[in-house]
């Protein structure tokens, strides 16, 4: 168990929608980070928040958004949905130590599918 | 970004030690090497991080020669529930900021038999 939760478990949308994907991060944790996940690859970083800021992004359109609240807990949008947009969505938060040596808490993540 | 190259997959039998080797040539001199599992459906867990020379925690040790352009994990006596995905990731901070992201390669899956 890291501490960190996700909601929902699975979610099934069509093409166009838009979906909302929660995450709740270790209390003291002041960093989230969302990946993207497609089936036999690895996690793809998608954006990074430290206090509630955007503090990076990865390689994805800005139909991926995010927030971040005081409360530890954090969204991922992703609007006009695509089919290739199915996968599995992880958050991970950390303590946000400088030094590299920021150890990453995963959640279970979510399964997305779109149809 | 150090890109890494890591086996696609291994087998082992339950009780073995099983090694996987990571190639990371561009390592940064600013960067660290750190290991995560991943078993289907779930996120990545953090395994163990080094920098230089040798690593050892209560589930694995880590190897890291002087020129620091590998790194092996050492995973002692597997049983079948070692069964999983492991990414060998490098990376450190960013410049110009003081936190650090995770680039995933496509990691080695470990199949432990009886």
């Amino acid at each position: 168990e890291t501490g960190v939760t996700q909601s929902p478990t699975h979610l099934i949308k069509t093409r166009g929608q838009q979906v909302t994907l929660r995450c709740s991060s270790q209390s003291g944790h002041n960093t989230v980070s969302w990946y993207q996940q497609a089936l036999g690859q690895g996690p793809q970083f998608i954006f990074q928040y430290y206090r509630e800021e955007e503090n990076g992004r990865g390689n994805f359109p800005p139909r991926f958004s995010g927030l971040q609240f005081p409360n530890y807990s954090s969204e991922l949008n992703v609007n006009a949905l695509e089919l290739d947009d199915s996968a599995l969505y992880l958050c991970a938060s950390s303590l946000g130590q400088p030094g590299g040596t920021d150890t990453q808490y995963f959640g279970p993540g979510t399964r997305l599918t779109v149809l | 970004l150090a890109k890494t190259t890591q086996p696609i997959s291994m087998d082992s039998y339950e009780g073995q030690e099983v090694n996987i080797t990571c190639s990371h040539n561009n390592i940064a001199t600013n960067d660290y090497i750190t290991w995560y599992q991943q078993f289907p459906s779930q996120g990545p867990r953090f395994i163990i991080q080094g920098y230089k020379t040798k690593v050892t925690n209560e589930v694995a040790s880590l190897f890291i020669p002087a020129d620091r352009k590998s790194s092996t994990l050492s995973l002692p006596r597997v049983s079948l529930s070692d069964t999983a995905v492991y990414y060998c990731l490098v990376g450190g901070l960013d410049r110009g900021s003081t936190l650090g992201r995770l680039y995933f390669g496509r990691g080695t899956q470990l199949t432990v038999w009886p």
